[in-house]
């Protein structure tokens, strides 16, 4: 167990339509990261955060959006939903944003757009 | 942006075998982490290895960051080890510290009875 906890686990829903994927860092970390990955893109860095601030962008669409509490949980919005999100979206976390920590990954979340 | 590259992309053993799986990169990173797959889709990281060696059982890895290159050494090879191996690098920022995590595209390792 990576400690890093994702909800849901799955999730299904129609084009157009608009989700929220959740996450909880392990205990002590500060910085949240969000990952796609689908078959043909691999995996996909989409933003940070650190301690509540938003510290690097990726290839994140503006359709996406996320934050991070001050409990220091994320979440991931995604709208206007699209049959090519469909995807596994991983939440992972680390101690900092300097990259001298090891990286660990929920379990993610399988989004399926019908 | 920085390129990473992993080889074989695939590999089948038989139990039981020893692996070598390679990743290399093209800039200087100051992060380097090696990530399991599962086949339930789980991503471990196995490894937090931007420079030496480390060992955790049966798996170990090299980072020689001045050749831009990776290993990562499976032995006594089991069926549970079957997945996909990520190699992901963090590019060096000037100021210190290194850019997010960037993913190579995966060894996929299968381990037969």
């Amino acid at each position: 167990d990576s400690g890093v906890t994702q909800t849901p686990k799955h999730l299904i829903t129609a084009t157009g339509q608009r989700v929220t994927l959740r996450c909880s860092p392990r205990s002590g970390d500060l910085s949240v990261y969000w990952y796609q990955q689908s078959l043909d893109q691999g995996l996909q860095f989409l933003i940070q955060y650190y301690n509540g601030e938003e510290r690097a962008k990726g290839n994140i669409l503006e359709r996406f959006s996320a934050q991070q509490f001050p409990d220091l949980h994320s979440e991931l919005n995604l709208s206007s939903l699209e049959l090519g999100d469909s995807a596994l979206y991983f939440c992972a976390s680390s101690l900092n944003y300097r990259g001298n920590s090891p990286l660990h990954f929920g379990n993610g979340t399988r989004l399926t757009v019908t | 942006g920085i390129q990473v590259e992993q080889s074989p992309p695939d590999l089948i053993l038989q139990e039981g075998a020893n692996s070598t799986l390679r990743c290399n990169f093209s800039d200087s990173v100051n992060n380097l982490q090696w990530f399991h797959q599962n086949p339930w889709g789980q991503l471990i990281n196995l490894f937090y290895i931007p420079s030496g060696t480390k060992q955790n059982g049966r798996l170990s890895a090299t980072t020689v960051a001045t050749e831009r290159y990776s290993l990562l050494y499976i032995s006594s090879s089991q069926t549970t080890d079957s997945g996909v191996y990520f190699c992901a690098v963090g590019p060096r920022l000037d100021q210190g510290g290194s850019e997010k995590l960037v993913f190579g595209k995966g060894t996929k390792l299968t381990v037969n009875p």
